[in-house]
């Protein structure tokens, strides 16, 4: 069966350095996503991506993150200078054209910042 | 800005029995949603969804029940089975985005 796939599974980096988290969404979808759970609170939407444009983000979503799709499979979230509060993990997830809103996520990409 | 809310972060059930989780949201202009199991070190997987045009939609052991007067949501488990101890999302959206909006988790508690 298809599925989301993330990487790294685990990430740990200073304050202040650059992190990108990589993920290749389910190839025939069309819609992409980044969501982030900080421990044990609510699952937030950052940003949703389609047709290689930016279609939604959050508040969180700053100038400090970036996404891109560089070569039509892989879907990068960029974080140009993290935070202590950036640690989180990290779900990047997919749609297709199958049921509206059957989000198909990835395992996840966990950050712990220092 | 907690537009879709759990308000009861776990809850612990006996196997066989029903297991009910509820979700009250605030943005009447959300027009469908859905229900999301996730189990630890995994993302979040579909279950079950329903469109405000319904007040149930049912697949098996899962029934998803809306009322849009109170904007209110609960999903029932019947019977509940151990392996259905995972924490359960809410998620919204409305008509016109892509976007969906998560609630806080209720962890589920099958005890066999």
């Amino acid at each position: 069966e298809p599925e989301v796939t993330q990487t790294p599974s685990h990430q740990v980096t200073q304050m202040g350095q650059e992190v990108i988290l990589r993920c290749v969404p389910i190839s025939n979808h069309l819609y992409f996503y980044w969501y982030r759970q900080i421990l044990g609170q609510k699952v937030e939407f950052l940003v949703s991506f389609y047709n290689n444009e930016i279609s939604e983000k959050s508040e969180i979503f700053d100038d400090q993150f970036s996404v891109e799709r560089p070569d039509g499979s892989n879907f990068t979230l960029k974080i140009r200078s993290t935070k202590l509060e950036d640690s989180a993990m990290y779900f990047c997830a997919s749609i297709g054209q199958g049921i509206p809103g059957e989000l198909f996520f990835g395992e996840g990409s966990r950050l712990t910042v220092l | 800005d907690q537009q879709v809310k759990q308000n009861s972060p776990s809850l612990s059930v006996q196997e066989g029995r029903i297991s009910i989780l509820n979700c009250d949201y605030t943005n009447s202009m959300f027009d469908y949603f859905l229900w999301y199991k996730k189990y630890p070190a995994e993302g979040p997987t579909f279950l079950i969804s329903i469109s405000s045009i319904k007040d149930k939609n049912e697949d098996g052991r899962f029934t998803v029940f809306l009322n849009k007067s109170a904007k209110h949501l609960s999903l029932h488990i019947v019977p509940s089975q151990p392996g259905d101890s995972a924490v359960y999302f809410c998620a919204a959206s409305a008509s016109g985005t892509y976007k969906y909006i998560f609630g806080t988790g209720t962890r589920l508690k099958v005890l066999a």
